[in-house]
């Protein structure tokens, strides 16, 4: 059974940049994977970040980024403020209509 | 402005049934896909369903496969999901999404309806 891996939590300072990453438990994540990155704040609908690896959803501000890290989708944020404090969701599509989810990363800003 | 909305989320006994519904408004609901997707508590994002925009195809994560069954009616621009055979490990708040035209991906979910086995 494919398991989808992110960090389960990193912190970050005001201002800082960081680097989540999404990753499979066999194998290489590519482009062909079609990943994207989704927000959940509590409170708030989940919003998608980034799709199709590189590309940022309508209104989501360019300092975050997809890209393929090695082996590994990844999502940067550069210039972190304080509402970027949430949890990140990688996931992939894993071909036949199957889909699966990483088990999320815990951002903190401090 | 795309918007979904998902109710039907309830309490039942283990091996009951609910059927969830997921009202969709500000997009033309039978060119997309639709997921169900869950997140029980204090766990992360699960996929557990995709139909596809003609209601044609149906997938499914294993763990639900034969007791959930996602649908579609044009219609009324609503998506479901009828669940049987209900476990404890179904408890989960429960979220609709879109699907981006042909992409591989979800651009707009709802805020989710609970769902207490």
């Amino acid at each position: 059974q494919t398991v989808v891996t992110q960090e389960p939590s990193f912190s970050v300072s005001p201002g800082g940049t960081v680097t989540l990453t999404c990753g499979l438990s066999s194998g290489s994540v590519s482009s062909t994977y079609y990943p994207s990155w989704h927000q959940q704040t509590p409170g708030q609908a989940l919003r998608t970040l980034i799709y199709n690896t590189n590309a940022r959803s309508s209104g989501v501000p360019d300092r975050f980024s997809g890209s393929i890290l090695g082996n590994k989708a990844a999502l940067t944020i550069t210039g972190a403020q304080a509402d970027d404090e949430s949890d990140y969701y990688c996931v992939l599509y894993m071909g036949g209509g199957i889909w699966v989810f990483g088990g999320g990363t815990k951002l903190t800003v401090v | 402005q795309v918007q979904l909305v998902e109710s039907g989320g309830d309490v039942v006994q283990p091996g009951g049934s609910l059927r969830l519904s997921c009202a969709a408004s500000g997009f033309i609901f039978s060119h997309y896909g639709m997921y169900w997707v869950r997140q029980a508590p204090g766990k992360g994002l699960q996929w557990v369903a995709f139909i596809r925009f003609d209601g044609d195809y149906e997938f499914y994560t294993d763990s639900v496969k034969g007791r959930f069954t996602i649908s579609r009616d044009s219609s009324k621009d609503t998506l479901y999901l009828q669940m049987n055979s209900l476990r404890g490990e179904d408890s989960a708040v429960y979220y609709c999404a879109k699907q981006a035209g042909n992409f591989y991906y979800m651009d707009v979910w709802g805020k989710g309806t609970t769902v207490t086995v």
